[in-house]
Parts: C-alpha cells; sequence; structure tokens
C-alpha cells in the first residue's frame, strides 16, 4: 500500500499569517493517463470530512481562495495564505491513483 | 443538493452483525462509485470498501471476508453488512461519494464491545 506522511502532525498557527502542510506519499501518484491524483481533506472539530482540493490543485466548489495546492510525484503542500479562525480543522491528504487509497496521518491546525 | 444520511450503527458484541445505510438524495447512488471510509475516535481515515458504477466491488485487506457492500438502486441506497465484527472495527463509518469521494455524509458510530 501507498504510504502517505504528513508534517507536522501540529501546526500552532497566528491568524492572518500563512500556513503549510507537507505531504509526501511512498510511490509516484502520477496515474497511467498523467494525471496525479492527491485530495486535501478538511475535518472540522466534531464534523464530517470536506474535499477541499483534488487533483493537486483543483479546489472545489465552495472553497475559499485562500486554500491552494502544489506539488508533483510524491512531494505535495497544501497552504493557507492567510489563516481565518474557521480554519481550525484537521487536515488530510489522500492518494487517489493507486488501491487501496490511503490517507496521511493529519495535520491539526490550532490558532 | 447532494445529501448522504447513513443509519445503522450502534454497540454489538465482538463476533456480531451490522448492517449500515446510506441514503442518497440529490444524484443516483447507480451512477457513481460509492464508498465505506471509517475512522476510529481520535485516529486517521480508513478506506474500506468501494462498489463502482457497473458493479465492481473492492475490500480493504482488513475486513475482505467480513464485510459486504452494496446498493438498492430503487432506495438510492447504500449497505455495508458488517459480520464478525472485532474490537478494532469500532469506529464513525461514512459512505463517500465517486471515486475522490467528494461528498461525505456525517457518519455512523459502530462501537464493537462486550
Amino acid at each position: 500500500d501507498v504510504v502517505m506522511t504528513q508534517s507536522p502532525l501540529s501546526l500552532p498557527v497566528t491568524l492572518g499569517q500563512p500556513a503549510s502542510i507537507s505531504c509526501r506519499s511512498s510511490q509516484s501518484l502520477v496515474s497511467s493517463d498523467g494525471d496525479t491524483f492527491l485530495t486535501w481533506f478538511q475535518q472540522r472539530p466534531g464534523q464530517s470530512p470536506r474535499r477541499l482540493l483534488s487533483k493537486v490543485s483543483n479546489r472545489d466548489s465552495g472553497v475559499p481562495d485562500r486554500f491552494s495546492g502544489s506539488g508533483s510525484g510524491t512531494d505535495f503542500t497544501l497552504k493557507i495564505s492567510r489563516v481565518e479562525a474557521e480554519d481550525v480543522a484537521t487536515y488530510f491528504c489522500m492518494q487517489g491513483t493507486h488501491w487501496p487509497r490511503t490517507f496521511g496521518q493529519g495535520t491539526k491546525v490550532e490558532i | 443538493e447532494v445529501q448522504l444520511l447513513e443509519s445503522g450503527g450502534g454497540l454489538v458484541q465482538p463476533g456480531g452483525s451490522l448492517r449500515l445505510s446510506c441514503a442518497a438524495s440529490g444524484f443516483t447512488v447507480s451512477d457513481y462509485a460509492m464508498s465505506w471510509v471509517r475512522q476510529a475516535a481520535g485516529k486517521g481515515l480508513e478506506w474500506v470498501s468501494i462498489i463502482s458504477s457497473s458493479g465492481s466491488i473492492d475490500y480493504s485487506d482488513s475486513v475482505k471476508g467480513r464485510f459486504t457492500i452494496s446498493r438498492d438502486n430503487a432506495k438510492n441506497t447504500l449497505y455495508l453488512q458488517m459480520n464478525t465484527l472485532r474490537a478494532e472495527d469500532t469506529a464513525v463509518y461514512y459512505c463517500a461519494k465517486d471515486w475522490l469521494f467528494d461528498d461525505w455524509g456525517q457518519g455512523t458510530l459502530v462501537t464493537v464491545s462486550s
């Protein structure tokens, strides 16, 4: 199985300041058709996960543009340009290229 | 608007069985791949099972042979039959839509304990 490793696991942030989360995979996430299926989810306390970004950098509908994704191959990053209070959550990366789907351990973003 | 509503969780003894349901609205379940994903308390996410739009099925190694995924097209509902439950199956179970989990339900809690 593909192992997804996130860092840091805990991220203290300051409102209005940027934040960055790293996600690394044990194998390349480039698929046979050239797409890279790296997905980011946000899980606020007491809520179910919500997809933020797919295929590395494609934001889902309604996701603020302060969230951005980048990376390639095995190394990916989620960035929040200016953290807001509603961004307090745990963030998970997931690879969708290989079966079974596997997730990172999660990064808890706290003010 | 897509909505997914899980039900059927509860307390069950080790070795027991439960059937989870995921009632969908706003889309047709049989038109999409649908998955079950679980999350133990304070832990990360684990994919459990998937049924594709064509009916192909797959399971994680941890549940293979014990869990069965299915859907009822008339009821627009996804199911997960869980047999021979173990303590390590204790988790919140979510249903999720499509190959990359673009929508999730609110989850249903399964507790396996004597």
